[in-house]
């Protein structure tokens, strides 16, 4: 079974770019995560999606961060204008219902300079 | 706010020795799960615990959820090099497992 793979792996921007990060789920998993991962700290949760709807948003800084997941399959977490401090792994994940564990993808390491 | 502590904070021990790691928190969770996350990769699920005093057992690994289910231990017996990793400790909440509280983790490092 393939694994949540998510891309690209590594991302460097100037602060005030934007970017974008793609995630494609485990087959068959109708909710999707994305998690922000600080040097030296634990995953904090940015979004949580069942199928195409949110879940939650409350830790997701909306006036720079967006992300959506239109067929409730793909989901893209976008960033404009990045921050030096938006420096860290976005990792996404995703588990078969909201009551059953997560299963992480690799991470897209970004660096904003 | 950081619901979820975990101790110690690095951990660096010889082959062969034994370890126990710990994540405690004021709050009570509905599961706790234990995740090793190694370098340039993503978390990857070792255990999922939901009953107060449940204990489970991976090979050399012990999982320990406490009465309250307010904090777990993680013990490995005669570690190896390929132990190594950072050990994360996440709780949930009621129904929604998967939406997770993650502590900062446990740098281990086990030497040959």
């Amino acid at each position: 079974e393939a694994g949540v793979a998510q891309s690209p792996r590594y991302k460097i921007i100037e602060k005030r770019q934007s970017v974008a990060f793609w995630c494609n789920p485990i087959s068959g998993h109708a909710t999707l995560y994305w998690y922000q991962q600080i040097l030296g700290q634990g995953p904090k949760l940015l979004i949580q999606f069942q199928n195409n709807g949110v879940v939650d948003d409350s830790q997701l800084p909306k006036d720079r961060f967006s992300a959506e997941r239109l067929k409730g399959v793909d989901s893209t977490l976008k960033i404009q204008p990045a921050k030096l401090e938006d420096s860290a792994v976005y990792l996404c994940a995703s588990s078969y219902t909201l009551n059953t564990e997560a299963f992480f993808g690799q991470g897209t390491r970004l660096t904003v300079v | 706010t950081q619901l979820l502590e975990q101790s110690p904070q690095f951990l660096s021990i010889q082959e062969g020795e034994n370890l126990t790691v710990y994540c405690n928190s004021s709050s009570v969770f509905s599961s706790l799960q234990w995740y090793r996350q190694e370098p340039g990769e993503g978390p990857v699920l070792l255990v999922t615990v939901v009953t107060g005093g449940e204990v489970k057992k991976l090979k050399r690994l012990t999982f320990q959820f406490g009465d309250a289910r307010k904090d777990s231990s993680l013990h490995i017996t005669a570690a190896q090099p390929g132990d190594t990793g950072l050990y994360l400790c996440a709780g949930a909440r009621g129904t929604n497992a998967g939406k997770s509280t993650f502590g900062d983790g446990t740098t281990l490092t086990v030497k040959p």
